[in-house]
C-alpha cells in the first residue's frame, strides 16, 4: 500500500514569512496529492490539491509542488498571517479508493 | 445546508461494550470513510465505502465494522472495544472517489476504560 511521510512535525515562523512542509510518498502510480488544514478542535478542511499530470498549482497565497521522479510534493504558504497557525496534513491517493493521510505538521505563526 | 453528521460527538464507554457511532451526509454523495486521528499517527483510515453495499478495508480495519445499507449513512461498528481504540474519529464523504474534495464531520471523541 502507500505510505506517506510528512516532516517537519512542528514549524514556528514569524509572521510575514513563508512556511513549507515536504511529504514523500511510496507508490510511484500515486494520482493525486491533497492538502488539509486542521485548526484546533475543528474538522480537517481541504485548502488545495494537485494531481500526478501537474507539476505546480497556486492559490493565492498558498501553493502546492510536485515532483513525480523523485516522489514528493510541498506546501508553500507565503505571507504567514496568525490564521495560518494550525495542523497541516498531506494525503495521496493510489487509484480512487484509498485515502493516506501523513501525520500532520502544527504550523505556528509568530506576531 | 450540506453537511455532514456525526453522532454522539463524545462517548466514554467500557471495555466489551458494543457502540455504534452513527454518520450521515445530505449531499448524495458516494464516496464515504471513517479515520481515527491519534497524536503523533494523523489520520488514518479504517474503512471506506464507494457506494450502497459496497465496503473496504482502510489502513486499520481491525477491531470495527462498517455498514452501507442505504446512500446517506455509514455507521462505525465497535463489537467489543478495547482501551487501544480510543481514540478521535471522523467521518467524511465526498461526490465520487478518495480524488475528490472529502467533507468531514465534526469528529467523535471515544474513550474505552
Amino acid at each position: 500500500g502507500e505510505n506517506v511521510e510528512q516532516h517537519p512535525s512542528t514549524l514556528s515562523v514569524q509572521e510575514g514569512d513563508s512556511a513549507v512542509i515536504k511529504c514523500t510518498y511510496s507508490d510511484s502510480a500515486s494520482n493525486y496529492f491533497p492538502w488539509y488544514k486542521q485548526e484546533l478542535g475543528k474538522r480537517p478542511q481541504l485548502i488545495i490539491d494537485i494531481r500526478s499530470n501537474v507539476g505546480e498549482k497556486k492559490d493565492q497565497r498558498i501553493a502546492v509542488t510536485l515532483n513525480k521522479t523523485a516522489k514528493h510534493f510541498s506546501l508553500h504558504i507565503t505571507e504567514t498571517q496568525p490564521e495560518d497557525s494550525a495542523v497541516y496534513f498531506c494525503a495521496a491517493t493510489l487509484g480512487n479508493e484509498k485515502l493516506t493521510f501523513g501525520t500532520g505538521t502544527r504550523l505556528t505563526i509568530i506576531p | 445546508e450540506a453537511q455532514v453528521t456525526q453522532n454522539p460527538r463524545y462517548l466514554i464507554t467500557v471495555t466489551g461494550k458494543k457502540l455504534t457511532v452513527t454518520c450521515s451526509q445530505n449531499m448524495n454523495h458516494e464516496y464515504m470513510s471513517w479515520y481515527r486521528q491519534d497524536p503523533g499517527l494523523g489520520l488514518r483510515q479504517i474503512y471506506y465505502s464507494m457506494n450502497v453495499e459496497v465496503t473496504d478495508k482502510g489502513d486499520v480495519p481491525e477491531g470495527y465494522k462498517v455498514s452501507r445499507k442505504e446512500k446517506r449513512n455509514f455507521p462505525l461498528i465497535l463489537e467489543s472495544p478495547s482501551p487501544n481504540q480510543t481514540s478521535l474519529y471522523f467521518c467524511a464523504s465526498s461526490l465520487a472517489s478518495s480524488t475528490d474534495t472529502q467533507y468531514f464531520g465534526p469528529g467523535t471523541r471515544l474513550t474505552v476504560l
